[in-house]
């Protein structure tokens, strides 16, 4: 199975900041990499899929990149909605695996 | 927008069978519940996100994890709008909520429900 990292595992950051989170797959995932948002008590929101496509609805603050084994998530200006945990996922193959999350806090 | 809710979780001991299911509205007819691929995915108590199992559309295909292959099965009404998850032989690792989930695309889950918490416990 591919394992996936994220980095870090929790982040304090404050309204306005651009915040970086990483995430490494074990092997080549191309570009099979998807982003989501979850809060807590409800299901996880995707974000992004296919590394950097914005899914309907989601704001532009939010941007995906990379490609292999090392993606990255940004958000370009903290909004008080954004602080939640983010979860990458792979669909390169089965299974798909997902990280163990980014808690992003306020500072 | 899709609308999802789970339920049929509750407190069972290792060895016992639970049936969840999930219940889908808010769909276009432009992309009816039969267009959708189909999945659940649980989470453990503080834990990670895990896939457990696929139906595509048309049942072209269904998958499962390594985990449960032997003892759940994943199944669909079209005509009901609802996904289904038979849950057998259940170990307390299965402890988890679980969620349903779309994919309108492969390999993303693109909208998903809340989830129905299922214990394992003897």
């Amino acid at each position: 199975d591919i394992q996936m990292t994220q980095s870090p595992s929790s982040l304090s950051a404050s309204v306005g900041d651009r915040v970086t989170i990483t995430c490494q797959a074990s092997q080549d995932v191309r570009n099979f990499l998807n982003w989501y948002q979850q809060k807590p008590g409800k299901g996880p929101k995707l974000l992004i899929y296919d590394t950097s496509i914005l899914q309907r609805g989601v704001p532009s603050r939010f941007s995906g990149s990379g490609s292999g084994t090392d993606f990255t998530l940004t958000i370009s200006s903290l909004q008080p909605e954004d602080f939640a945990t983010y979860i990458c996922q792979h669909y390169a193959n089965l299974p798909y695996t997902f990280g163990q999350g980014t808690k992003l806090e306020i500072q | 927008e899709v609308e999802l809710v789970e339920s049929g979780g509750g407190l069972v001991k290792p060895g016992k069978s639970l049936r969840l299911s999930c219940a889908a509205s808010g769909l276009s007819s432009g992309f009816p519940f039969r267009s959708y691929t189909m999945n659940w995915v649980r989470q453990a108590p503080g834990k990670g996100l895990e896939w457990v199992a696929t139906i595509s559309s048309n049942l072209a295909y269904i998958h499962y994890s390594d985990s449960v292959e032997g003892r759940f099965t994943i199944s669909r009404d079209d005509a009901k709008n609802s996904l289904y998850l038979q849950m057998n032989s259940l170990r307390v690792e299965d402890t988890a909520i679980y969620h349903c989930a779309t994919s309108a695309g492969p390999g993303r889950f693109d909208s998903w429900g809340q989830g129905t918490l299922v214990s394992v416990s003897s």
